[in-house]
């Protein structure tokens, strides 16, 4: 079974250009999200997906941050734009269903960011 | 005050010791536990799923919940190099998916 595939694996940019990343969740999984874990720290949740609706986005920074799954299934998170704070790895991950906190998580491997 | 707060190591033990990871959280609502092994520039991965208070053991792994305590556990006997990687606790609540995790402990297995 293939795993959640995201890309770039890595990006550099300067502060205030945009970028975009992608993700593609485990076929079958209806719930998916965005994480950002900043080095040192834990994956910090920024939007969560059920099929193509958002279940929670209270941590996305709106004024710069985007994300969106169109027809349930891939997704994008873009940026917009960055700043020196940004920059993180950024990991998507899915599940199989909404099952109210004891669903397993599957993460892709991460898009690094560096904002310089 | 954290939600989640956990000791970001780095840990060195040589082989085959026993190690112990440890998280403190303050919410109590929190009833699911889990703990994610993350290998280096990849993402993390589920190793051991906990409800409520108890113990679970899977092979070399045993996790602990102390929920009067508000203190998990994670030991490792027999540790191999290939468990050194970064070990994250997580938790979340009932009814509630949204998962809060640790700050992330780094292990480093010896040869």
């Amino acid at each position: 079974e293939a795993g959640v595939a995201q890309s770039p694996r890595y990006k550099i940019i300067e502060k205030r250009q945009s970028v975009a990343f992608w993700c593609n969740p485990i076929s079958g999984h209806a719930t998916l999200y965005w994480y950002q874990q900043i080095l040192g720290q834990g994956p910090k949740l920024l939007i969560q997906f059920q099929n193509n609706g958002v279940v929670d986005d209270s941590q996305l920074p709106k004024d710069r941050f985007s994300a969106e799954r169109l027809k349930g299934v891939d997704s994008t998170l873009k940026i917009q734009p960055a700043k020196l704070e940004d920059s993180a790895v950024y990991l998507c991950a899915s599940s199989l269903q909404y099952r109210r906190g004891r669903e397993e998580l599957f993460f892709g491997e991460g898009s690094r960011l560096t904002v310089l | 005050q954290k939600e989640v707060e956990q000791d970001p190591g780095p840990l060195s033990v040589p082989e085959g010791a026993i190690v112990s990871l440890n998280c403190t959280y303050s919410n109590s609502a929190f009833q699911y536990f889990m703990w994610y092994r993350q290998y280096s520039r990849k993402g993390p991965e589920l190793l051991m799923y906990t409800y409520s208070s108890g113990n679970k053991e899977d092979g070399r792994f045993t996790a602990q919940v102390d929920k009067s305590s508000k203190y998990i556990s994670l030991f490792i006997r027999d540790s191999q190099p290939s468990d050194s990687a970064t070990y994250l606790c997580a938790m979340s609540a009932f009814g509630n998916e949204k998962l809060t995790f640790g700050t992330g402990t780094r292990l480093t297995i010896i040869p």
